[in-house]
């Protein structure tokens, strides 16, 4: 399995545009989580799916930030409008049954 | 609401020193995860942690569990440079929440 797939790794967008960032969990793993990274907050957990269905959204920052899982092997998260502060590093993560739980490389998003 | 703490928050040791990273949390899980994190990279998995009293060991690593006291450590054994990262604490509960991470610097 090539693990958690994110994409893009980069993106750079201007305040005010839409951003969607895109995650593939590993085959099997029913629970998805996003997690946002940066110095001040450390790592916070935005949302949490379990087979498809978001259980704990209580992370979402505001009403920009909406996050989808339309099957089990994709899930996105989009920002808008994006905002400066927006710019971090967002990772997804996927746990099985099984136990392990495993993150994806991240995206870093900068808003301009 | 699940709370994760770690401390010490910053560590520098010395090459072939030991030392203990503790992870607290607020309510009972029965599951808690280490990871360590390099600069500029995503989060590698190093122990999971499943009942009470479990311990595991990887080369100069070893995590140990007590649920009872909602306590795990990371211990160092003779520290060298390429354990330099930051190492995160997360428990499983309703969802998965992580600590603040201990940014450990090995010096020569």
């Amino acid at each position: 399995d090539a693990g958690v797939i994110q994409s893009p790794r980069h993106e750079v967008t201007e305040m005010g545009q839409e951003v969607t960032l895109r995650c593939k969990p590993i085959s099997g793993h029913n629970s998805l989580f996003w997690y946002r990274q940066t110095m001040m907050r450390g790592l916070e957990l935005l949302i949490y799916f379990n087979n498809n269905v978001p259980i704990d959204d209580s992370g979402m920052p505001e009403d920009r930030f909406s996050a989808k899982m339309p099957n089990a092997s994709f899930s996105t998260l989009k920002i808008q409008p994006s905002e400066p502060r927006d710019s971090a590093v967002y990772f997804c993560a996927t746990l099985a049954d099984s136990i392990e739980a495993f993150f994806g490389q991240g995206t870093r998003l900068t808003v301009v | 609401e699940l709370k994760v703490e770690q401390n010490p928050l910053f560590l520098s040791m010395q090459e072939g020193k030991n030392y203990t990273i503790y992870c607290n949390y607020s309510t009972t899980s029965d599951r808690l995860y280490w990871y360590r994190q390099d600069p500029g990279k995503s989060l590698e998995s190093l122990f999971v942690l499943l009942s009470n009293g479990a311990v595991k060991q990887e080369g100069r690593l070893m995590a140990s569990l007590d649920t009872k006291a909602r306590l795990s450590t990371l211990h160092i054994t003779a520290a060298v440079h390429d354990l330099s990262a930051t190492y995160f604490c997360a428990v499983y509960g309703q969802n998965f929440v992580f600590g603040p991470g201990t940014r450990l610097s090995v010096l020569p």
